[in-house]
């Protein structure tokens, strides 16, 4: 089974500034998507940025990047020029590459919450 | 845009009684997934359903079950609820097929059962 770990419960980040959030993941699949996932408070949790672990390439959605380390099994999110609206909690995710059943779930960790300060 | 809705932002029911949450999409997905979010836990997947009247458990299906009559709406059900059930309760929704993976969430449903 998947295992998604997330060892940052909190962090905190002044507007302007940059920050990383880490996330590692266990499998032993070869091919499967990777997901950040952000819900701020009390509102829908939308995707943030992802990735298939067959492109080398790291994924970017304008301020958003990650760092896809597929030997390592590790994939940070590097969020710049934070902003207020920045705040909240964020998911990272996989997901087997595979279309059968529950084989097509997420596996979340366990969350960041992102505080962004003046 | 797609829409997920649920039935209610906020429930509190007793111990014992039936309690149904609905989910409701709007962008005709095929997949539809019930998760529970827990503080230090995340979102754990409860069930799920690829198509009208199919299903399959997720990690935690016990005390729970699902029904999806119809494409768009996916119910979830606690049989008799209890205390150990009390949480935020997410849908999702997603397309079917390569590289259509994307999960769209719904507000979510706080429920508490005294």
């Amino acid at each position: 089974a998947q295992t998604v770990t997330q060892s940052q419960p909190e962090m905190s980040v002044q507007e302007a500034e940059t920050v990383t959030l880490s996330c590692t993941y266990d499998t032993s699949e070869s091919d499967y998507y990777l997901f950040w996932y952000k819900q701020p408070p009390s509102r829908q949790m939308i995707l943030v940025i992802r990735q298939e672990a067959y492109k080398q390439q790291n994924a970017t959605e304008n301020r958003f990047s990650v760092n896809f380390q597929k030997a390592a099994k590790s994939f940070s999110l590097k969020i710049s020029d934070s902003q207020l609206g920045d705040a909240a909690m964020y998911f990272c995710a996989y997901r087997s590459a595979y279309y059968t059943g529950t084989a097509s779930k997420l596996t979340f960790g366990t969350g960041t919450r992102l505080q962004v300060t003046l | 845009d797609v829409k997920v809705t649920q039935s209610s932002r906020y429930l509190v029911k007793r111990t014992g009684e039936k309690v149904f949450l609905e989910c409701v999409q709007d962008m005709d997905h095929e997949n539809m997934f019930w998760y529970r979010q827990d503080p230090g836990l995340g979102l754990r997947l409860i069930y799920f359903s690829y198509d009208v009247k199919m299903k399959e458990k997720g990690d935690i299906p016990e005390g729970y079950s699902v029904s999806r009559e119809k494409k768009e709406r996916f119910s979830l059900i606690l049989e008799s609820a209890s205390t150990n059930q009390t949480s935020m309760y997410l849908c999702a929704s997603s397309l079917w097929g390569q590289g259509q993976d994307t999960q769209y969430f719904g507000p979510g449903t706080r429920l508490t059962v005294l």
